[in-house]
């Protein structure tokens, strides 16, 4: 079964300071690995998708990259802004899961100014 | 209008009604999805629509049905639901071929509370 874990829970930040987060996954053969931003009482807003290791991905402050084991989302000189859930989902090469997305169970993130 | 859209944003429901969520997505997609968000847990995947057509229902409870009339509108019928039913329901839209599924993007979400 795939199974994907987040860490830390919970990230409280200064501005300005920068931090990362972990995604570790386990899948029979990855797909895809993608990450979205949730604000609170809205859906997920998609941010990145990574394909293999080695792969980094960028935009504005934040910085995603891929080993064959675990992504992690860094984040540049946070703004109070950037605080919100941030979520990753894996997508298994498994025929029979390609249309699902096996989710962790996101880091909150906090940033004050 | 675009991306993904869901009514209603907000639900309030006794336990013996019979309710419905609507997706619309105008993103010329051709697979839809319902997950379903509780508190500090995963999105769970409850159903997913390719061209219509169902292709996984993940052992979710009869008491939710789900319907796709079309490949840009997708429903969710509630009758008989349980307080643990309460939680933020999620419609999503990708494109795929059938080897390669894009990525998903979301609607904002039915908070659905049921008392």
């Amino acid at each position: 079964e795939d199974q994907v874990t987040q860490s830390p829970e919970a990230l409280r930040l200064q501005e300005g300071e920068s931090s990362s987060l972990n995604c570790s996954y386990t899948v029979s053969g990855l797909r895809g690995l993608f990450w979205y931003r949730q604000d609170p009482g809205k859906g997920p807003e998609f941010l990145f998708t990574l394909y293999s290791a080695g792969e980094e991905k960028e935009k504005e402050r934040l910085k995603a990259t891929l080993t064959k084991k675990e992504s992690f989302l860094h984040i540049t000189a946070p703004k109070p802004e950037d605080s919100a859930t941030y979520l990753c989902a894996v997508q298994a090469l498994t025929s029979s899961n390609d249309y699902k997305l096996s989710f962790g169970a996101g880091t909150t993130v906090t940033v004050r100014a | 209008e675009t991306g993904v859209t869901q009514t209603p944003r907000h639900l309030v429901m006794g336990m013996t009604n019979k309710k419905s969520l609507k997706c619309e997505q105008h993103l010329g997609h051709n697979a839809m999805y319902w997950y379903k968000q509780s508190a500090k847990k995963p999105l769970e995947l409850m159903f997913v629509y390719s061209l219509e057509e169902r292709v996984e229902n993940n052992s979710v409870p009869s008491r939710f049905s789900p319907e796709c009339p079309n490949s840009s509108h997708l429903f969710l019928h509630l009758h008989t639901l349980q307080p643990e039913d309460s939680a933020l329901y999620l419609c999503a839209s990708s494109h795929t071929t059938g080897v390669l599924t894009t990525e998903a993007f979301f609607g904002q979400g039915t908070r659905l509370t049921v008392v």
